[in-house]
Parts: C-alpha cells; sequence; structure tokens
C-alpha cells in the first residue's frame, strides 16, 4: 500500500531563512508526487507537481522540491521564506491518472517569525 | 471564475440530526471527492465520483452517504451524525486521465457535531 510519511509536525524558521520540509513516501510503481499549500481557513492548493523528467521541479510562489528515488523522498525547499509563506504543508503521492485517490501526509505546519 | 464552492461553511449539529453539505464546481471536471481532515491525519478520503450518477467509497466511507445528479455538484450527506464527525469537510474535483490527481479544492466546510 503507498504511504507518505512526513517527519516534522511543525517547523519555525525566521524570515529570510531557508526552508526545507521533508517527505518520504512508499509506493511500488513510479510515483507522481505532489505539494499542497493550506493557508489558514482555505483549501488546499497545488505548489508543485513531479510526473517524471527533470528531478528538480519548480513550483509556485518561489518554491521547488527534488525527486530523489534512491532515498524515496520528495522535501520542498524554499531559499528565503517571506511571513505570507506561513501555513500548512501536505506532501501526496499517485497514479496521477485514473479514478484512485491520492495519499496525503499528515502535514508539516511552518510558523515564520520576524 | 469561481471554481469549487462548499456550502454551507460552517455548522453546528446535534447528534443524530442530518445533513448535507453542497460541492459545486464551474470547471467541467469529471471526477469529485470528499475528504474529511482532522489534526495529526491529513486528508482521509471519504468518496469519489468519476462521472454522474457514479459514486464510489473511499478510505472513511461509514456514516456518510453521496450523490452526483448533475455533473457540477457532488452531495455528502450524514443521515445520523455522531460528535466522530466533527471535522473540517472538503470537496475537490479533477480532470480525467493523465493529470486526474491534481486537485482543486473549495474553502471547506466546519462542522461540529455535539
Amino acid at each position: 500500500a503507498q504511504s507518505v510519511t512526513q517527519p516534522d509536525i511543525h517547523i519555525t524558521v525566521s524570515e529570510g531563512a531557508s526552508l526545507e520540509l521533508r517527505c518520504n513516501y512508499s509506493y511500488g510503481a513510479t510515483p507522481y508526487l505532489f505539494w499542497y499549500v493550506q493557508s489558514p481557513g482555505q483549501g488546499l492548493q497545488l505548489l508543485l507537481k513531479y510526473f517524471s523528467g527533470d528531478t528538480l521541479v519548480q513550483g509556485i510562489k518561489g518554491f521547488e522540491a527534488e525527486f530523489k528515488r534512491s532515498q524515496s523522498s520528495f522535501n520542498l525547499r524554499k531559499p528565503s521564506v517571506h511571513w505570507s509563506d506561513a501555513a500548512e504543508y501536505f506532501c501526496a503521492v499517485g497514479p496521477g491518472f485514473g479514478n484512485e485517490k491520492l495519499t496525503f501526509g499528515t502535514g508539516t505546519r511552518l510558523t515564520i517569525i520576524p | 471564475n469561481a471554481g469549487v464552492t462548499q456550502t454551507p461553511k460552517f455548522r453546528v449539529l446535534k447528534t443524530g440530526q442530518s445533513m448535507t453539505l453542497l460541492c459545486a464546481q464551474d470547471m467541467n471536471h469529471e471526477y469529485m471527492y470528499w475528504y474529511r481532515q482532522d489534526p495529526g491525519m491529513g486528508l482521509r478520503l471519504i468518496h469519489y465520483s468519476v462521472g454522474e450518477g457514479t459514486t464510489a467509497k473511499g478510505e472513511v466511507p461509514d456514516g456518510y452517504n453521496v450523490s452526483r445528479l448533475k455533473k457540477q455538484n457532488f452531495l455528502l450527506g450524514l443521515e445520523s451524525a455522531a460528535p466522530s464527525q466533527t471535522s473540517v469537510y472538503f470537496c475537490a474535483s479533477s480532470v480525467r486521465g493523465n493529470g486526474a490527481n491534481v486537485l482543486t479544492f473549495g474553502a471547506g466546510s466546519r462542522l461540529t457535531v455535539l
């Protein structure tokens, strides 16, 4: 069965500092990987996705993620965070097509301090 | 461009009462989903639909029913609410085929069962 692990429940970083959010997955085939962001009181919004090709993918709001098959990881990074990045971040894995569901991680809450 | 709209946004029920959450999307998406979000558990799929008139069970379907009489609408019903159904409910939609796992979410409906 597929699964996603986000080992950090809560991370606090200073504004302007770099950020890395961890995501590890278990999937029997080539995974389709996603990062979604949920701002307070809002629904989830797609940040970026990996289907194939270049293992470093760029997303919205200056985020990027790197797919490492050997480590079963898809970590999210940003070189310099802004106060508006405070949100909850969800990693997800799925087959990419058909009527199968995504499997979401439990989320990492990001707090930004001035 | 409304995207995915959920109503109501907030609701308080007493144990045993019934209610229906409405999800409407204006993107002509084939697939629609209902998730619940609970602290520390991420998003879990309740039911989903791959097209008008069809529904299927997700990971946590017990206590819920759904209907998709029109392509743009997906209703989630609770026949006899229980305190364990206190949660934030999210509706989402997606296209068919490759890219089906890229979801567009509504803003959520917060349900409290007393």
